[in-house]
């Protein structure tokens, strides 16, 4: 199966600068790589996903970028505001249409 | 408003008693998926189903259960043989193709008291 690696587990940064969350993955054929938002007590939400035939995708103050011969993949979130602050879980595609997730990152933004 | 909804929110289970999670989507997606939630452990597949009257283990089925007879509903029964239930539960959907996103319900909690 796959295996999503995802780090730091505790990222804090100051409101304005921006944070930056890495994953890597085994499984080689992985080419859909999602990463989601999830708030205290609620289920997690997608903020932005990325195939294979790109390296990068944006969306407004998020970005994800890919590196496929590493099999890395990273996300972005400039100009850090307070409601920013959540888990953020990485995933990548393998098998029969599942999603492996990474263990989560808690991102704290320090007013 | 399409979405997926579990219920309840919260659960409580004397050790012994099997329980069963609702998950219920009005989205007309094919693919549904449970998975458990604990501290630091990120999200474990524990069953998924692609189509109506089929399903698979995930990683961490021992002492779970499901059905899918209609395409809305994937119900999860946690049984006695699980030992450690208690966790936060999520159920989630996807379209039946590929590399697309998975909608999440806001998750049941289930304790074992």
């Amino acid at each position: 199966g796959e295996n999503v690696e995802q780090h730091p587990s505790t990222l804090s940064v100051q409101e304005g600068d921006s944070a930056v969350i890495k994953c890597t993955y085994s499984d080689s054929a992985s080419n859909y790589f999602p990463w989601y938002k999830q708030e205290l007590g609620k289920g997690p939400q997608l903020i932005i996903d990325i195939r294979s035939n790109v390296g990068e995708k944006k969306d407004q103050r998020i970005a994800v970028t890919l590196n496929k011969t590493a099999k890395h993949f990273s996300l972005h979130i400039t100009e850090t505001q307070p409601e920013d602050s959540a888990v953020y879980f990485c995933a990548a595609s393998y098998g029969n249409n599942r999603l492996a997730f990474g263990k989560g990152n808690q991102v704290v933004v320090i007013p | 408003d399409g979405g997926i909804t579990q219920s309840p929110k919260y659960l409580f289970r004397k050790e012994g008693q099997n329980v069963t999670l609702s998950c219920e989507q009005n989205l007309n997606h094919d693919a549904m998926y449970w998975y458990r939630q604990d501290p630091g452990q990120g999200l474990r597949l524990i069953y998924y189903s692609q189509i109506v009257n089929d399903f698979q283990k995930g990683d961490i089925a021992e002492g779970y259960s499901v059905s899918r007879e209609k395409k809305e509903s994937f119900p999860l029964t946690v049984t006695s043989a699980q030992k450690n239930p208690t966790a936060f539960y999520l159920c989630a959907s996807r379209p039946g193709q590929m590399n697309t996103e998975a909608f999440f319900g806001q998750g049941t909690r289930l304790t074992v008291v």
